[in-house]
């Protein structure tokens, strides 16, 4: 039972151009999501994250929508360059309920 | 602060053996969780502590697994014995609250042979 789910285990994206990364999760007790970015040998950091009372958030380069009737979320890289291509991670949990992480999307961002 | 701090960063084990992984959390983060990586999986939560109390182990695969915090600042996933599927990158993560973000170690490579 996968409550958060990235349907796109890869992407590959020209240099400049916009990259789309998206999560579905199905339990509507979650109010918060975040995205973790990373890179092979290290641990996920943190990239950005959104709370269920906004449907934007934007940070620098980095935008997620959120579609709450759609539970739905997405990642938009702009543009994308050669050090954004990583595994990215959506996790999605609430005040008192536990993250869980999607399986990753690897990102390849061509030059 | 150096951030959360995992070791080994690599064990390689012979099937049967005792196996435990260390963790360092960031230093006044009340809760902290043990991640595992697969590709099939992703990354799944074994468990999570809030204040050293564990609060909810209903990620732990089997009885091999086990964790501990016995205070603030270390915690230990213990793994006994080992077994080839056992083999996976595990994290240890800490965080401030529930719903902030967390920070990750850079994670134990887990070899089981």
């Amino acid at each position: 039972d996968q409550q958060v789910k990235q349907n796109s285990p890869s992407l590959s994206v020209q240099e400049g151009r916009i990259s789309i990364l998206n999560c579905d999760y199905t339990n509507s007790m979650f109010d918060y999501f975040l995205w973790y970015k990373k890179y092979p040998a290290e641990g996920p950091t943190f990239l950005i994250s959104i709370s269920s009372i906004k449907d934007k958030n934007e940070d620098g380069r980095f935008t997620v929508f959120l579609n709450k009737s759609a539970k739905h979320l997405s990642l938009h890289i702009v543009p994308s360059q050669p050090g954004d291509s990583a595994v990215y991670f959506c996790a999605a949990g609430s005040g008192t309920y536990k993250y869980i992480f999607g399986t990753g999307t690897r990102l390849k961002v061509l030059a | 602060d150096a951030g959360v701090i995992q070791s080994p960063r690599h064990e390689v084990t012979e099937m049967g053996q005792e196996v435990t992984l260390r963790c360092k959390p960031i230093s006044g983060h009340d809760y902290l969780f043990w991640y595992r990586q697969t590709m099939m999986r992703g990354l799944e939560l074994l468990i999570y502590f809030n204040n050293n109390v564990p609060i909810d182990d209903s990620g732990m695969p089997e009885d091999r697994f086990s964790a501990k915090m016995p205070n603030a600042s270390f915690s230990t996933l213990k793994i006994q014995p080992s077994e080839p599927r056992d083999s996976a990158v595990y994290f240890c993560a800490s965080s401030l609250l529930m719903n902030t973000e967390a920070f990750f170690g850079q994670g134990t490579r887990l070899t089981v042979v």
